[in-house]
Formats: structure tokens, sequence, C-alpha cells
């Protein structure tokens, strides 16, 4: 089944330790992306990747890193994670960039909470 | 720059009632459009989409958009509800200079049996 696997689904930590939300897709997609999504503001981008060894900042990079070694994995890395990064994180793949046209899959998310 | 607004938070509906997700576009250019569904504890999924062609575009699970040049709008739409539908409902637009999508805000749609 073609589909984006994040891992863990729910996590809980404590602020400055540092924790890596993985990400998987089997379906050779180029383009990899994560995302947090907060109450009334709806989805944003953390991070993008267009090819392995390829990444760039989204709207919202600060406080995370993120690696693209291998096509199928782009790790979501929160080296000293804080209490406002407590949110829902989902990672997406594409063929290409999803705004051409490119249909877009979604893991089933990561919900964290930093206290 | 472009963006999209989704102006209701939420949005009730009787069962079988035709429903309506509203959303607003501001782009330059020619616009690509998008719908995504999310139920709950779930990540999004691709409902439908307009490029270009018929400004009355088909999706998937009975859903429906219309693309409306002169008021920017791409609402949602579905003749009759099902409670099944009840879920959060983004729409997005294409930016032009990166590829990516730029999500609106979300809708929660509920129906109610």
């Amino acid at each position: 089944e073609a589909q984006v696997t994040q891992n863990p689904r729910y996590l809980i930590t404590v602020t400055g330790k540092k924790l890596t939300v993985t990400c998987s897709q089997n379906m050779n997609h180029e383009y990899m992306s994560w995302y947090r999504q907060d109450p009334g503001l709806g989805l944003r981008q953390i991070y993008y990747s267009m090819n392995v060894e390829v990444t760039d900042k989204g709207d919202v990079p600060e406080g995370y890193k993120v690696s693209r070694k291998e096509k199928r994995n782009f790790p979501l890395i929160l080296e000293s994670p804080s209490p406002n990064q407590t949110s829902l994180y989902f990672c997406a793949s594409s063929l290409r960039p999803p705004g051409m046209g490119y249909g877009y899959t979604f893991g089933s998310g990561t919900r964290l909470t930093v206290v | 720059a472009q963006s999209v607004a989704q102006p209701e938070d939420q949005v009730n509906v009787a069962e079988g009632n035709p429903l309506t997700v509203k959303c607003t576009y501001s782009v330059s250019g020619n616009p690509y459009l998008f719908w995504y569904v999310q139920y709950p504890n779930r990540g999004l999924q691709f409902l439908l989409k307009y490029i270009t062609g018929d400004n009355l575009v088909k999706g998937s699970y009975g859903f429906e958009a219309e693309f409306n040049k002169s008021q920017t709008s791409f609402h949602l739409k579905k003749p009759s509800a099902l409670v099944s539908d009840s879920a959060l409902y983004f729409c997005a637009v294409r930016d032009i200079n990166t590829d990516k999508l730029i999500f609106g805000t979300g809708t929660r749609l509920q129906v109610f049996p």
C-alpha cells in the first residue's frame, strides 16, 4: 500500500531533550515536506525537500532541522524542544512539488507535547 | 503574495441537506486551487483540484467545487451531506514562485443526523 509513515504517533517530552520524528514514504516521491498544524493557524510548512540532499526552509523553520540522505526518509529533528513546539506534525510527499498538481500524500500525524 | 481565506471556522448542516464550504483566493496569474479533507486522527487527503478547464470540478466522495474567477472563489459543495462527511476541510492555492501549497486555516464541517 502506498503510504507515508510517521513515527511516533504521540510523544511527550521535556524541554531541551533532543528528539527525532521519522517519516518514510514508499512511492519513490522526490518531494517531501513537514508541516505543523495549530488551531486557528492551519498548516504551516516547516521544511521541504525537492530531492536527496536538497532541503530548504519553509515558513516556520526556527527550532527544527531536517535531513534527506535517502529518497524515502525525511526525519524531523528538534535539537532542543520548547513548549511552543507543542503541536500536531505532518509529513507529506509527492512526485513533484504539489502545487504543480501532483497528488500529495500525508502521514497520519505526530502529536508532540513539550513540557 | 498568494493566499487563501476560509471565512468560516465551522459549518453545521443537517444530513441530507446540501453543504457549502467557502474559500476565496488571492493570486497573481492563473490560480491552481485544491481542496483537502482531514478526518479525525488522520492526515489530509486530496479531494479535488482546479488547474484549468471546466469551472465545475468533481472530486472524491461526491464532492465538487465551483471556480468563480470574478468572485475569486472556489467553494466546496455537495448536494446531500452525510454524517460521515464531518471533518476538517482545507482549501489550498499554489504558490506560483515555488510550486508549494499555501493552505487556508481550515473549516470544520459538522453534519447532524
